[in-house]
């Protein structure tokens, strides 16, 4: 079965850093395209990264020079690291695997998702 | 930017009616729409993509049409686990990627 946990979430001050975790199972994140959305409360989604199975990456105009995306082949796990946090990265953050159909893989349709973890940046 | 505008922002509908979402782009995506579905305290999910093909495990009932700059979710007839939230969301010449704001569907 094909699943995702995210993990890593937290209150974290502004200006701080935070490093969240997606492990994944049931397939080989190395061999997929990977994202990161998210979702401030009460509000819509917001794409905020991929990284290819190429190892390149993509990202949000938000978050660029801030947010890094990687992985971690040996653990199967996806990350991303964010730094110079502000007020408005308060979300939660979804990983999302890059949609394979039956006859090729999308970078940018995105399913499975994780079940999210919370960010809340405040002073 | 590709900006998606979505209609109505909440739809009432009763179980075994017909949905009709819409989702405008603010310039021509050719069929680079997908549409989700998120139901309270869940991710989303994946229904449609390239504007018209259902993801794997969708039920027929979901429809997805359009091209250019106006597409159309159909529900053919709403089951209880039909009311949710739906998004569209766009891939044309990205980055960026965005999402329209999101149509609540609620029971009557």
């Amino acid at each position: 079965e094909v699943q995702l946990v995210e993990s890593g979430g937290g209150l974290i001050q502004p200006g701080g850093s935070l490093r969240l975790s997606c492990a994944a199972s049931g397939f080989t994140v190395s061999s997929n395209y990977m994202n990161w959305v998210r979702q401030a409360p009460g509000k819509g989604l917001e794409w905020v990264a991929v990284i290819y199975n190429t190892g390149t990456t993509y990202y949000a105009d938000s978050v660029k020079g801030r947010f890094t995306i990687s992985r971690d082949n040996s653990k199967n796990t996806l990350y991303l690291q964010m730094n110079n946090l502000r007020a408005d990265d308060t979300a939660v953050y979804f990983c999302a695997r890059g949609y394979c159909s039956s006859t090729s893989c999308h970078p940018v349709w995105f399913d499975p998702w994780g079940q999210g973890t919370l960010v809340t940046v405040s002073s | 930017e590709i900006v998606l505008t979505q209609s109505p922002a909440t739809l009432s509908l009763s179980p075994g009616e017909r949905a009709t979402l819409s989702c405008r782009a603010s310039q021509s995506i050719s069929r680079s729409l997908a549409w989700y579905q998120q139901k309270p305290g869940q991710a989303p999910r994946l229904l449609i993509f390239e504007a018209s093909n259902r993801a794997t495990g969708i039920p027929a009932r979901f429809g997805g049409s359009g091209s250019g700059t106006d597409f159309t979710l159909t529900i053919t007839s709403l089951e209880p686990e039909d009311f949710a939230v739906y998004y569209c969301q766009q891939r044309s010449n990205w980055p960026p990627i965005t999402f329209g704001q999101g149509t609540r569907l609620e029971i009557k």
